[in-house]
């Protein structure tokens, strides 16, 4: 069973920069696992930020970046805003048409 | 701008077959490159993906649920169908359906999801 790991929670104050991250269990994460980022606010649909690690989707804002640090996907988010106050999921490509959540981190603005 | 609904009964009993099904709306499910997913979200807890579906009838499903799970496609109504068999309370949730694009390889569209309650 693949397990994608995320921090369940961070805080940022407003303004601040922070790096949220997306690892595996076992093993490395690379631009090869096509590592996509989604924000979800409450009772609503995620909606993508990232894709194939660092593009931005459509009408993100340019404070969202995405990168591989090390063994990880990162999501970075700059200039962090009140509305950035989310759940923040990624997504890893495994193949054979198998994708895998992470848990998801929940990110407090304050 | 592709758009998805999701419908089916909200209220399934134990041990019965959840069924649901994903209108598109803007585009058509007969898309070469795109798979036609269904993922599921308990109250307060995070996303799982359930299993896609493309026009050809290539399936792949989250391998802790494939025993249990269906999906089709049905061209001429321009929707597919998500079936979970032997349902228990851990199957509540809300469903969304979504696609995958193969060409960026994440899901670039969304429906705005259904709760169902396993009751």
């Amino acid at each position: 069973q693949t397990v994608v790991t995320q921090e369940p929670s961070f805080s940022v104050s407003p303004g601040g920069t922070v790096t949220l991250t997306c690892g595996l269990r076992s093993g490395s994460v690379s631009t090869g696992y096509y590592p996509s980022w989604y924000q979800q606010t409450p009772g609503q649909a995620p909606r993508t930020l990232i894709y194939s690690t660092n593009t931005r989707s459509s009408g993100v804002p340019d404070r969202f970046s995405g990168s591989i640090l090390g063994s990880q996907a990162a999501l970075t988010i700059t200039g962090a805003q009140a509305d950035d106050e989310s759940h923040y999921y990624c997504v890893l490509y495994m193949g054979s048409g198998i994708v895998v959540f992470g848990g998801g981190t929940k990110l407090t603005v304050l | 701008q592709v758009q998805l609904q999701e419908s089916g009964p909200g209220l399934v009993k134990p041990s019965q077959t959840l069924s649901l099904t994903c209108t598109v709306a803007g585009g058509s499910v007969i898309s070469g490159s795109d798979y036609w997913s269904w993922i599921r979200q308990p109250a307060g807890k995070g996303l799982e993906w359930i299993g896609r579906i493309h026009t050809s009838g290539d399936t792949s499903y989250n391998p802790s649920l494939k025993s249990r799970v269906t999906t089709s496609v049905d061209t001429s109504k321009n929707h597919f169908s998500l079936k979970v068999n032997s349902v228990t309370a851990a199957d509540t949730a809300v469903y969304y359906c979504a696609r995958w694009s193969f060409k960026t390889a994440n899901f670039d569209s969304w429906g705005q999801g259904t709760l169902v309650t396993v009751s």
